[in-house]
């Protein structure tokens, strides 16, 4: 099983400031990862696929980096509504059993 | 617009079953991998199954293979979930999501809760 780990597991932020979400895979998974924006009482939300492609809808000022084990998911200037848990999920082993990382919390400072 | 909508939800004992569905409209369903994937209260994100597109291929979690079945009917478009010997483990709200192949879950339903409780 690939583990996904996120860091930090809650970050406290202040609006319009600059935000940098990690998370690393236990064994290289290319550029196959996926990042989920989960606000409370509802479904998470696809933001970043193939590591840095945005998903339909989603602000510019989301963006995904990173390969191998390596991502980073910034968010350029936190908005209000960016207050959320943030999860990353690996998309490349065989069998197809996808895993998650833990969540980063992004809370108002 | 691409929607899934889950039901089924509900309170029951350990040991026993229940049948979750998943209506879905907006897009063509039948193009699609689909998957559940599960939140115990509180916690993270856990994939449990997908089912393919053209064959109905299914895969497991670990955690579940053996006692849950996913299937689907592209005749109504609506997916499910066959959940049986159920453990208080197994407590969680079940999504079902449109999946890109077997890879990233790109459109969710709001989910349905499953309690396992004697």
């Amino acid at each position: 099983e690939i583990v996904m780990t996120q860091s930090p597991a809650t970050l406290s932020v202040s609006p319009r400031e600059r935000v940098t979400l990690s998370c690393r895979a236990s064994q290289s998974i290319s550029n196959d990862l996926a990042w989920y924006q989960q606000k409370p009482g509802q479904a998470p939300r696809l933001l970043i696929y193939d590591a840095f492609a945005r998903a339909a809808g989603v602000p510019a000022r989301f963006s995904g980096s990173g390969s191998g084990t390596e991502f980073t998911l910034t968010i350029s200037s936190l908005q209000s509504e960016d207050f959320a848990i943030y999860y990353c999920q690996q998309y490349n082993n065989w069998p197809p059993r996808r895993t998650f990382g833990q969540g980063t919390k992004v809370e108002i400072k | 617009q691409v929607q899934v909508v889950e039901s089924g939800g509900g309170l029951v004992k350990p040991g026993g079953s229940l049948r979750l569905s998943c209506a879905a409209s907006g897009f063509t369903f039948s193009d699609y991998f689909m998957s559940w994937i599960r939140q115990a209260p509180g916690k993270g994100l856990e994939w449990v199954s997908h089912i393919s597109s053209f064959d109905s291929t299914e895969y497991y979690s670990d955690s579940v293979e053996g006692r849950f079945t996913i299937s689907r009917d592209n005749a109504k478009n609506t997916l499910y979930l066959q959940m049986n010997s159920l453990r208080a483990e197994d407590t969680a709200v079940y999504y079902c999501a449109r999946t890109i192949k077997t890879y990233y879950f790109d459109h969710w339903g709001q989910g349905a809760l499953v309690t396992v409780s004697s």
